[in-house]
């Protein structure tokens, strides 16, 4: 029972390039969720999708695309990534209680 | 903005203290109150969560207490154990759809 998988788990990227974060779920979820992590400043929300073929910005969209390529499939795009994207991500699915990935650690330098 | 403020940022108990934290929300809509712990490396992992048609849950050593009035909810951990060293954050919802976080919390229990 993998849960929710997130790759890759560390990544190191140059100012301007360019990273999808994959992340996978096997619980038969609707709703999916990107979150990233900083220090002091808890979980803020990315985008969200509530269902197949649908997404939505969450409280700190800037930077970021989405996909929602099926039912278990959500990713994450930053097409010209900043040292402000340094962070830890996070993906989530749910239908009540919400289960995370472990994590991608990104910088940017 | 912040609709979660969670206090305090970090925690020092014992073994066997109780740890409080707390949490405050702004938006009424909220009808889903999670605590996520969170240990090193890893993702968030559900605690315990409560609705706000009851003013108080437990479960084992975690309890949830909440105050509709006051738009306020807490967490207790009793008999506190070194193994509850981690991070924890509050959150809240409507409808169980997207989570608003806390800023978490950094609890440490000595031996």
């Amino acid at each position: 029972n993998a849960g929710v998988t997130q790759t890759p788990k560390f990544q190191v990227l140059k100012t301007g390039q360019s990273m999808t974060l994959q992340c996978a779920q096997d619980m038969n979820h609707n709703s999916m969720y990107w979150y990233r992590q900083d220090p002091g400043m808890g979980l803020r929300l990315i985008y969200y999708s509530a269902s197949e073929g649908t997404t939505d910005k969450g409280e700190v969209p800037n930077g970021y695309n989405v996909s929602r390529l099926n039912k278990r499939e959500f990713s994450l795009r930053l097409e010209s990534a900043a040292p402000s994207q340094t962070s830890v991500y996070f993906c989530a699915s749910s239908v009540v209680e919400a289960f995370f990935g472990q994590g991608t650690r990104l910088t940017v330098v | 903005q912040q609709q979660v403020k969670q206090s305090p940022q970090s925690l020092i108990v014992q073994k066997g203290g109780i740890s409080i934290i707390n949490c405050a929300y702004e938006n009424t809509a909220f009808d889903y109150f999670p605590w996520y712990q969170q240990f090193p490396g890893k993702g968030p992992a559900l605690l315990i969560a409560i609705r706000p048609d009851v003013s108080e849950k437990k479960e084992g050593r975690f309890t949830i207490s909440f105050n509709k009035s006051a738009k306020q909810f807490s967490l207790h951990i009793m008999d506190s154990q070194p193994g509850d060293s981690a991070t924890y954050f509050c959150a809240a919802s409507y409808s169980y759809g997207k989570l608003t976080f806390g800023q978490g919390t950094i609890l440490t229990v000595h031996p």
